[in-house]
């Protein structure tokens, strides 16, 4: 949606680590945003960044990088809970602008 | 709880009915948004409160689309003379006004799933 562009689907094995990457369109951008959802339910807060480098928060971690449209949130020692699909999001003005979400598969 | 409710969480309808659709928001918080969610796609913005003003209203899809918020609490989303495109899951945010700018963060509710046949 909206020029937020990130990969549908992926894969990864449990205990493993996953980036999930996000590109968006820089003009009207005020911040980055990355949630959680699981399937049926509302999506959780995971990570705002306004500034440019990485903001770590227990497993998971979030970068920016504002000159290239760019971010990533990176899923350390990954558990099969974390198998949801994780939605990127850019702040413009009060409303967020989502992209289509990455259904991250966790494997045994 | 504390958290953003919404009623009713499911919703079957026939083409050609009016829906309402409502929102209570997480005690305090000022803005309001509502986002619309179709199968297997992101979140779509709908329309956003500022207190009980609905100073953008640029995501609503269509005139049959309407919504109010009253007592700068409770949201109530409209649709008239509902289509089967416009089954979706709607979603209610908050997030509350701090130091005269809207905080960052938004509070999702568990969302109402609405079928029309």
């Amino acid at each position: 949606g909206q020029n937020i562009d990130q990969p549908t689907e992926m894969t990864a094995t449990e205990g493993a680590i996953v980036q999930i990457n996000c590109t968006y369109q820089t003009s009207g951008f005020n911040g980055l945003f990355w949630y959680q959802q699981h399937a049926g339910e509302a999506p959780t807060f995971l990570s705002y960044n306004v500034l440019d480098g990485l903001e770590e928060k227990g497993r998971f971690s979030s970068f920016l990088s504002r000159s290239k449209g760019y971010s990533y949130l990176l899923l350390k020692e990954l558990q099969m809970k974390d198998s949801a699909s994780y939605l990127c999001a850019r702040r413009s003005s009060y409303k967020l602008i989502f992209g289509s979400g990455t259904r991250l598969l966790v494997r045994p | 709880g504390a958290g953003v409710s919404q009623s009713p969480s499911n919703k079957v309808t026939e083409k050609g009915k009016d829906v309402e659709l409502r929102c209570d928001p997480i005690s305090g918080h000022t803005a309001l948004y509502w986002y619309r969610q179709s199968l297997g796609q992101g979140l779509e913005f709908l329309i956003y409160f500022q207190g009980n003003s609905a100073p953008d209203k640029s995501g609503l899809p269509s005139d049959r689309f309407s919504a109010e918020r009253t007592g700068g609490s409770v949201s109530t989303l409209t649709i008239q003379r509902t289509q089967q495109e416009d089954s979706a899951v709607y979603l209610c945010a908050s997030s509350p006004l701090i130091g005269g700018a809207v905080n960052n963060e938004q509070f999702f509710g568990p969302g109402t799933r609405l079928t029309v046949l």
